[in-house]
């Protein structure tokens, strides 16, 4: 069945820095996938929806300057996280859509911790 | 106000017991999800539903549109079945958009 693989799936880095996390689509092409951010046990919350070829969609609340969403092919999305502070370590998880657009995929999702 | 609401959001049983997890929502959908997550963050579908019944090994997925309403049943729950399970719709016309439940975390006792 159709897959979406997530990388890193654990990432450390220091304050200041920035860390790109990738969401791909292994045997199908998603025009649209999902950022996802979960705090400890709380509900997933969609960050953004990125478009490929076209710029992200961002929720309210979320920073499109610190949260760089790029998706340049229909099988690869990125989040980058710049200028990372500790508050942003959580999970980060990718989603996307094929066919349809009905059932969904998930990435196995990425711990950040920022020290 | 959350769209889709889960009961309980925490559950223990023994091994063996048939489990029930509720879910609401509050909108319009064109198709509902159950989902699993377990420790360490990965995220499985286990149903999508848009009508009637779905059944797949030891579980099973009703949902009720006129109620605005679902199930998910695990039956003979195992140890292995714990993890946390996150009922999700498809709101109609907003195309790839998801609403999400705050999950209900399961523990099967051996």
């Amino acid at each position: 069945g159709a897959v979406v693989s997530q990388h890193p799936s654990r990432v450390i880095c220091k304050s200041g820095t920035s860390v790109k996390i990738e969401c791909r689509s292994l045997d199908f092409q998603a025009t649209t996938m999902f950022w996802y951010r979960q705090f400890p046990k709380k509900s997933l919350m969609l960050m953004a929806t990125s478009n490929e070829g076209s710029k992200a969609t961002y929720e309210q609340g979320v920073e499109k300057d610190k949260f760089l969403i790029n998706h340049a092919s229909l099988t690869l999305s990125t989040l980058t996280v710049t200028s990372a502070h500790p508050e942003d370590s959580s999970f980060y998880i990718c989603s996307a859509s094929s066919g349809t657009g009905n059932t969904i995929y998930f990435g196995e999702g990425s711990w950040l911790t920022v020290v | 106000k959350n769209e889709v609401e889960q009961s309980p959001q925490n559950l223990t049983a023994q091994e063996g017991e048939f489990i029930t997890i509720n879910c609401s929502y509050s909108v319009g959908i064109s198709a509902l999800h159950w989902l699993q997550q377990h420790p360490g963050g990965g995220i499985v579908s286990l149903f999508m539903l848009s009508s009637g019944k779905k059944k797949h090994g030891r579980l099973i997925a009703t949902i009720n549109i006129q109620e605005k309403h679902s199930s998910l049943h695990i039956t003979a729950s195992h140890p292995r079945d714990s993890a946390v399970y996150i009922c999700a719709v498809t709101p109609a016309f907003t195309g790839n958009q998801f609403y999400f439940g705050t999950g209900t975390s399961l523990t099967v006792i051996p």
